[in-house]
């Protein structure tokens, strides 16, 4: 199993360009997640899906989209970067339901927009 | 409003010397705890998780926690660290099957040779 991968691992954006940062899971996970990551701030949840076709939002939504049309993939699109969207992002994935999940994440994307 | 506070921004400890690691949660429902551990530039990996049972926890690497629900406290420790415990270490707290976790601001250990 890969796991949760992500790409890119590294991205450059110059201020209101748009893109989309990718996740998979191999593992036939549910719950999917995408968080970022802030220094001094730990991570928080900007959306998450429970299943195909089903996704909410987070903490720190605003200036982030999302859809879930396939189990193994849950992408993040920024429609128009922004400074304050500098950020490491990490997506993760559980199989949502027991007591004892857990979510595993991925290697992370390091996102700087100018 | 769910959160979790670690205390201690950064933590120095010597080579063989015991650790803990503070974490307090807030949480409006049954808790589900977890630690993570994320060296520099990597992912975050899992050290160990609390859902139902004994209170005291074993993990990877030598880590366990104890759960006090009376204090609101999951703290980490280790009886003698080692310089590859250097990292950072998240606390964590979320619902049933793992979903929105919660994350405390992260501690930073520097372990002195």
């Amino acid at each position: 199993n890969a796991g949760v991968t992500q790409t890119p691992k590294f991205q450059v954006l110059k201020t209101g360009q748009s893109m989309t940062l990718q996740c998979a899971q191999d593992m036939n996970h549910e719950y999917m997640s995408w968080y970022r990551q802030d220094p001094g701030m730990g991570l928080r949840l900007i959306h998450y899906s429970v299943g195909a076709g089903i996704t909410d939002q987070g903490e720190v939504p605003n200036g982030y989209n999302v859809s879930r049309s396939t189990t193994e993939d849950f992408p993040l699109r920024l429609l128009s970067a922004a400074p304050s969207q500098t950020s490491v992002y990490f997506c993760a994935s559980s199989y949502g339901q027991a007591e004892s999940d857990t979510q595993y994440f991925g290697p992370g994307t390091r996102l700087t927009v100018l | 409003a769910q959160s979790v506070t670690q205390p201690d921004i950064h933590i120095t400890v010597s080579e063989g010397a015991s650790l803990e690691l503070r974490c307090n949660y807030s949480y409006g429902a049954t808790p589900y705890l977890f630690w993570y551990v994320q060296s520099p530039g990597q992912g975050l990996q899992l050290l160990l998780k609390y859902f139902s049972g004994d209170t005291l926890v074993q993990g990877i690497k030598g880590f366990e926690a104890e759960f006090k629900r009376s204090q609101s406290s999951f703290n980490l420790r280790k009886p003698s660290v080692h310089w590859s415990d250097a990292a950072e270490y998240f606390c964590a707290v979320g619902g049933k099957g793992a979903q929105k976790l919660v994350f405390g601001q992260g501690t930073r250990l520097t372990i002195n040779p």
